[in-house]
């Protein structure tokens, strides 16, 4: 199984700031890495699909990018509806699987 | 619009069953691929089950496999997940949702959710 690790667990920050998050995955999945926003008792919502693509409707302070096997999400400029939970998922192959999450938090 | 209705949820002992329904609206139901995905309480997402287009392909997480059979209904627009032999492991919030190979498999739309209890 691929196996996909975050980094940090969690983060603080404020309002205005410049976040971003890793995931690792532990073999080559090409470009198939996705980045989901949650909010506590809200179902996950696409922001980033193949690594880095904005998803229709999502604010472009959100971008996504990749080094082989190691990809990133950054917010370039925090907003208050941004304080939630980050996973990436990789949709290479089954049985596909989520990061553990990253929790972003407001300092 | 598009949306995605799960139900089917609810308290049930160890050992039993229980079938969730997934009803989909806005779009063509029978172009997506299907997934089923769970989060338990206060944990991350655990991808658990998927089925194509035509029902000719299946897969699922390695625990759940023998125990949950995924299916669907084209032409009521509707995706199933039968889960058999329930354990207190299995307590969660399923989520079903729809992938795109325009999105490169990336879960596009997902439903609210409904709550699964595992307990004597």
């Amino acid at each position: 199984d691929i196996q996909m690790t975050q980094s940090p667990s969690s983060l603080s920050a404020s309002v205005g700031d410049r976040v971003t998050f890793t995931c690792r995955a532990s073999q080559s999945i090409s470009s198939y890495l996705n980045w989901y926003q949650q909010k506590p008792g809200k179902a996950p919502k696409l922001l980033i699909y193949a690594a880095s693509n904005l998803q229709s409707g999502v604010p472009s302070r959100f971008s996504g990018s990749e080094s082989g096997t190691d990809f990133t999400l950054t917010i370039s400029s925090l907003q208050p509806e941004d304080f939630a939970t980050y996973y990436c998922h990789q949709s290479y192959g089954t049985p596909f699987t989520f990061g553990q999450g990253t929790k972003l938090e407001i300092k | 619009q598009v949306q995605l209705v799960e139900s089917g949820g609810g308290v049930v002992q160890p050992g039993r069953s229980l079938r969730l329904s997934c009803a989909a609206s806005g779009f063509i139901f029978s172009d997506y691929i299907m997934h089923w995905v769970r989060q338990a309480p206060g944990k991350g997402l655990e991808w658990v089950a998927v089925i194509s287009y035509d029902e000719s392909k299946k897969h699922y997480v390695d625990s759940v496999k023998g125990r949950f059979t995924i299916s669907r209904d084209n032409s009521n627009n509707t995706l199933y997940l039968q889960m058999n032999s329930l354990r207190p492991e299995d307590t969660a919030v399923y989520y079903c949702a729809q992938s795109s190979g325009r999105r490169n498999g990336a879960f596009e739309i997902w439903g609210q959710g409904t709550m699964v209890t595992v307990s004597s």
